[in-house]
């Protein structure tokens, strides 16, 4: 059983252009949602994660939105650069479990 | 400051082998986990351990096992290899356990079971 649902599957942007990428998870009991992006031959690398006492976090040109009650969030990349080419994955976890439950992961490609 | 490291880069085996995989954290983190990467698909946790006592243990057969050493390092070990045994096998240390703690993850050892 998928814990954590994530889509799309691939995602095509112009450069600067906004990609989305969204997930959604069902066990309340998760509170750590952070985002990886991965290039090919490497493992994940964090981007940004957040916690659910917030429904908003930007770092740098990366925004999480999180809805508690919709249990749902997503990952927003501005001003995308061809350099941002990569599998985007999310997870969740909590305290109690520690491990990563992630998602199926999305190929962004940014065409210049 | 080196990463977390693994060790091969790169392993091929015939089914029914056995394989050993290495990790070494970052230095000061005490929490080792193993997932494994199906092609397109996202990792999967295998372990988790923390001052060398196991954390946590995903869903896969017995034919999987794995331990931390004194020195925090850790080794996967699969036994009678499946050709669905191909895969990434990621490592990732964090500096504790039981709180949320962020994951480093390596390169990864690229499995090819044949």
């Amino acid at each position: 059983q998928q814990q954590v649902k994530q889509s799309p599957q691939s995602l095509i942007v112009q450069k600067g252009g906004i990609p989305i990428i969204n997930c959604a998870y069902e066990n309340t009991a998760f509170d750590y949602f952070p985002w990886y992006q991965q290039f090919p031959g490497k493992g994940p690398a964090l981007l940004i994660a957040i916690r659910p006492d917030v429904s908003e976090k930007k770092e740098g040109r990366f925004t999480i939105s999180f809805n508690k009650s919709a249990k749902q969030f997503s990952l927003h990349i501005m001003d995308s650069q061809p350099g941002d080419s990569a599998t985007y994955f999310c997870a969740a976890s909590s305290a109690l479990e520690n491990n990563l439950f992630f998602g199926t992961g999305t190929r962004l490609t940014v065409i210049p | 400051d080196a990463g977390v490291t693994q060790s091969p880069t790169h392993l091929i085996k015939t089914r029914g082998q056995h394989v050993t995989l290495r990790c070494s954290p970052i230095s000061g983190h005490k929490s080792v986990s193993w997932y494994q990467q199906v092609l397109g698909q996202g990792p999967q946790f295998i372990f988790q351990y923390y001052e060398k006592e196991e954390r946590g243990r995903g869903n896969f057969p017995d034919r999987f096992s794995a331990r931390q050493f004194p020195n925090y390092s850790s080794e996967l070990n699969v036994n009678a290899l499946l050709l669905g045994d191909s895969a990434l096998y990621l490592c990732a240390s964090s500096l504790v356990w039981g709180l949320i703690s962020e994951q480093f993850f390596g390169p990864g050892t690229r499995l090819t079971v044949l």
